[in-house]
């Protein structure tokens, strides 16, 4: 089983709907993030989270909210969705600063 | 603020040449993280490196921390080494990545 998954893997909805994107891991890691990819840019981070009671925002938050429900689990929400937040979603994760990050696969989101 | 460029951006070889993707850096860094992201979307750490160099398999990367530059080659490429390679001061800096294609 991988080691880092996010659910759904695809997912189309229309503008001004709420979504939630999910990410579970099982590597034990505390440190958890969100990232988006767009054609022809790197990834840019979204939030990060260096345990359960620490929330962090990244260089593009506006739009999003994320919630750590345990160790385990980071969920990046989309309040009201808006076409340029189509994207590829990423989940990563870390044992440190600097350290080697674990991707899940991504999320294709495409809002309408 | 610290940001990396790569080139070249897009990078198209014949199986069997040797591949050179460079990074530079533009502050003092820890550590730089290689990363592959395969056509289908799934990124996976190669390398992280602080000083000098790293080898597995057919890949090696090295850094030059004076001169804040980094590079990744592939020895005997292949059409499977056909992806999007990705330069990184992970958490916050990555590089929009080189897309190597390698024809048989």
């Amino acid at each position: 089983d991988a080691d880092v998954t996010q659910t759904p893997r695809n997912r189309i909805t229309k503008t001004g709907k709420r979504i939630m994107l999910e990410c579970s891991q099982t590597k034990g890691h505390d440190r958890m993030y969100w990232y988006r990819q767009d054609p022809g840019l790197g990834l840019r981070l979204i939030y990060y989270s260096f345990d359960v009671k620490d929330i962090n925002k990244g260089e593009i938050s506006d739009g999003y909210s994320v919630s750590r429900q345990a160790q385990a689990k980071f969920s990046l929400s989309l309040e009201s969705a808006i076409p340029n937040q189509t994207a590829l979603y990423f989940c990563a994760t870390s044992d440190g600063t600097g350290e080697t990050q674990y991707f899940g696969p991504g999320t294709r989101l495409l809002v309408l | 603020k610290n940001e990396v460029e790569q080139s070249p951006q897009n990078l198209t070889a014949q199986e069997g040449e040797f591949i050179t993707i460079n990074c530079s850096y533009s502050v003092g860094i820890s550590a730089l993280h290689w990363l592959q992201q395969h056509p289908g979307g799934g990124i996976v750490s190669l390398f992280m490196l602080s000083s000098g160099k790293k080898k597995h398999g057919r890949l090696i990367a090295t850094i030059n921390i004076q001169e804040k530059h980094s590079s990744l080659h592939i020895t005997a490429s292949h059409p499977r080494d056909s992806a999007v390679y990705i330069c990184a001061v992970p958490p916050t800096v990555f590089g929009k990545g080189t897309k190597l294609t390698v024809n048989p």
